[in-house]
């Protein structure tokens, strides 16, 4: 089972400033097959990214995804109210895909 | 519009049965693979299993293989996860969650809302 390791956390931000969340995998995740979602309280989560880098169907382009071998970041550039919310990392690299452990954002 | 609608959570004692379905809708259910995904309270996510657009191929978390059986039926775009020995830690929320692909590659575009399974005596 590849292990999803998410840092920091909890992300203390303003709106406008540039978030960066990291996602460190146990193993190498070949082909990149690392996606990222979003999560508001009492809703499903949301596709953001996957392949590492490629945006999902009507996301924003502040949202951006980076990173290789075993270690992923995805990056807001600038933070809209509508952004503070919990963020999951995901490998789907294996027949068993796994999540991080979520990265909370919160406004400051 | 894509809908996926998750019914049959509730309430049940450790040992006995659960069955969830997930009625979808707004797209070609039988182009795509279907997807479990599941949420304790409080926690994170957890994929449960997923099945091929064709259902030649079905996965399962080490968690649950055994135990549960996902099935669909691409006639009436429909997708069935038959839970048996429930125990208290698959307490969760489970959500019905549309692939990307037609095999089973879990990048998963569209979420249902969740329906609540507490097992407890």
């Amino acid at each position: 089972e590849i292990v999803l390791m998410q840092s920091p956390a909890t992300l203390s931000l303003s709106p406008g400033e540039r978030a960066t969340l990291s996602c460190r995998a146990s193993q190498s995740v070949s082909s990149n097959y690392v996606a990222w979602y979003q999560q508001k309280p009492g809703q499903a989560p949301r596709l953001l990214i996957y392949g590492a880098s490629s945006r999902a169907t009507g996301i924003p382009a502040r949202f951006s995804g980076s990173g290789s071998g075993t270690d992923f970041t995805l990056t807001i550039s600038r933070l809209e109210p509508e952004d503070f919310a919990v963020y999951y990392c995901q490998q789907y690299h294996s027949s068993l895909p796994t999540f991080g452990q979520g990265t909370k954002v919160e406004i400051k | 519009e894509v809908q996926l609608v998750e019914s049959g959570g509730g309430l049940v004692q450790p040992g006995r049965s659960l069955r969830l379905s997930c009625a979808a809708s707004g797209f070609s259910f039988d182009d795509y693979a279907m997807h479990w995904v599941r949420q304790a309270p409080g926690k994170g996510l957890e994929w449960v299993s997923g099945i091929s657009w064709n259902s030649e191929t079905i996965a399962y978390a080490d968690s649950v293989k055994g135990r549960f059986t996902l099935s669909r039926d691409n006639a009436k775009n429909s997708l069935y996860l038959q839970m048996n020995s429930l125990r208290a830690e698959d307490t969760a929320l489970y959500y019905c969650a549309k692939g990307v692909f037609g095999l089973v590659i879990a990048v998963l575009d569209y979420w249902g809302q969740g329906t609540l399974v507490t097992v407890s005596s």
